[in-house]
């Protein structure tokens, strides 16, 4: 089945303890990006990435770090958490190495940062 | 002004009839726009794309576009309780720019 995977689906954490969302897609997709959705905001984008070892920053960058070493896999990374980053988290693919719209989202990732 | 704009709802439509969703967007050089469904608790789900002017329709789903205007719509025919749901406007430009969706409820 095509499909986005992300883990874990919910989380609680402390601030400031590291922690990485894994995102894994298994459809051979260029593009992936990380997306944060909060009522009243809609979804922001954190990172995006054209193809392997290129990334770039979103609108909302600070405080995150993505890698993309796999075609396959583009994980999220919270050096150090804080409150502000309680959301709920979406990875997302494209087919194309662009910014084509059409994008397949994970489950989605919910964060709790006390 | 936000880049994508929406009502956020609550819009409330009765089985059977025609709901009708907007979205207006600030850069006029904008030339893709999409529309996502997100139930409750899920991810969102691209239903539609229109690239060009006019009307593009799939099921009982039509998008239409006015680059003019800078505003695009989803109407949703024969509505059912399954289309329940918040719709999300995307449009690219430059970037993709999600608006902050409108909630849609159908009511039996």
């Amino acid at each position: 089945e095509a499909q986005v995977t992300q883990n874990p689906r919910y989380l609680i954490t402390v601030t400031g303890k590291k922690l990485t969302v894994t995102c894994s897609q298994n459809m051979n997709h260029e593009y992936m990006s990380w997306y944060r959705q909060d009522p009243g905001l809609g979804l922001r984008q954190i990172y995006y990435s054209m193809n392997v070892e290129v990334t770039d920053k979103g609108d909302v960058p600070e405080g995150y770090k993505v890698s993309r070493k796999e075609k396959r896999n583009f994980p999220l990374i919270l050096e150090s958490p804080s409150p502000n980053q309680t959301s709920l988290y979406f990875c997302a693919s494209s087919l194309l190495a662009g910014e084509t719209g059409e994008l397949f989202f994970g489950e989605g990732s919910r964060l709790t940062v006390l | 002004q936000k880049e994508v704009e929406q009502n956020s709802g609550p819009l409330s439509v009765p089985e059977g009839a025609i709901a009708s969703l907007n979205c207006t967007y600030s850069d006029r050089v904008s030339q893709s726009f999409f529309w996502y469904r997100q139930y409750s608790g899920k991810s969102p789900e691209l239903i539609m794309s229109i690239y060009s002017n006019g009307d593009k329709e799939d099921g009982r789903f039509t998008a239409q576009l006015n680059k003019a205007s800078q505003y695009v719509s989803l109407l949703i025919r024969d509505s059912q309780p399954s289309d329940s749901a918040t719709y999300l406007c995307a449009v690219i430009s430059s970037k993709i720019i999600f608006g902050s969706g409108t909630r849609l409820s159908i009511r039996p």
